[in-house]
């Protein structure tokens, strides 16, 4: 089992509409959870964070954790064709002493269409 | 603006010649990450730094090596690059429990 599961997509939408982006986790030790976007050929950016049960808004995202369950997710509203990307789950696994490291999902593609 | 530098954007070398990939930071993070990312796929965890102390993945096969002099500074060494090395290496920076800022990456192609 991978620790990080996503369904690679791609997931399309019209534009306008809410995008959801689902992500599962095997550790249940893992204690922060990110999401970030990645354009083609381009570096990872975060969009949100979250280390609490419920939901986190910030602008047209949310994200949602539900830790019983190992479950992450991300809901992008009024979604937009700049937000065509590949949006990548990363859970935060603590090594010895502390250290942590930032695990990855595959990511899921999403294609907003005009 | 403090960030995370890496150099070259791409680099391109010739299969079995040892290339070096460099990242600098300005965020004086103590902890340092090398991900390796082929196309399509996750960022795939090499080592990571805490420090000074060096923390080797247990898959990462032993071509690959890194060097940290100082706070600001981090190297990948890829012995003797072979073809299934091609790939875009990303630099990561974090304080311990907090965010990672990554950089632009290095694409590497092997021919």
């Amino acid at each position: 089992q991978k620790e990080v599961e996503q369904n690679s997509g791609p997931l399309s939408v019209p534009e306008g509409a809410i995008a959801s982006l689902n992500c599962t986790y095997s550790d249940r030790g893992s204690q922060s959870f990110f999401w970030y976007r990645q354009y083609s050929g381009k570096s990872p950016e975060l969009i949100m964070f979250i280390y609490s049960n419920g939901d986190k808004e910030d602008g047209r995202f949310t994200a949602q954790l539900n830790k019983a369950s190992q479950y992450v997710s991300l809901l992008i509203r009024d979604s937009q064709p700049s937000d065509s990307a590949t949006y990548l789950c990363a859970v935060n696994l603590y090594g010895s002493g502390n250290t942590g490291k930032l695990i990855f999902g595959q990511g899921t593609t999403l294609q907003v269409k005009p | 603006d403090a960030m995370v530098i890496q150099n070259p954007r791409y680099q391109v070398t010739q299969f079995g010649k040892p290339v070096t990939l460099s990242c600098s930071q300005t965020l004086n993070h103590n902890v340092m990450y090398w991900y390796q990312q082929k196309s399509s796929q996750a960022p795939k965890l090499l080592f990571h730094y805490y420090d000074k102390d060096f923390n080797n993945e247990a898959d990462t096969p032993d071509n690959f090596q890194s060097r940290r002099p100082n706070t600001s500074f981090c190297f990948l060494d890829i012995r003797s690059p072979g073809l299934g090395d091609a790939a875009m290496y990303l630099c990561a920076t974090s304080r311990a429990r907090a965010g990672y800022t990554f950089g632009s990456g290095t694409r590497l192609t092997v021919v």
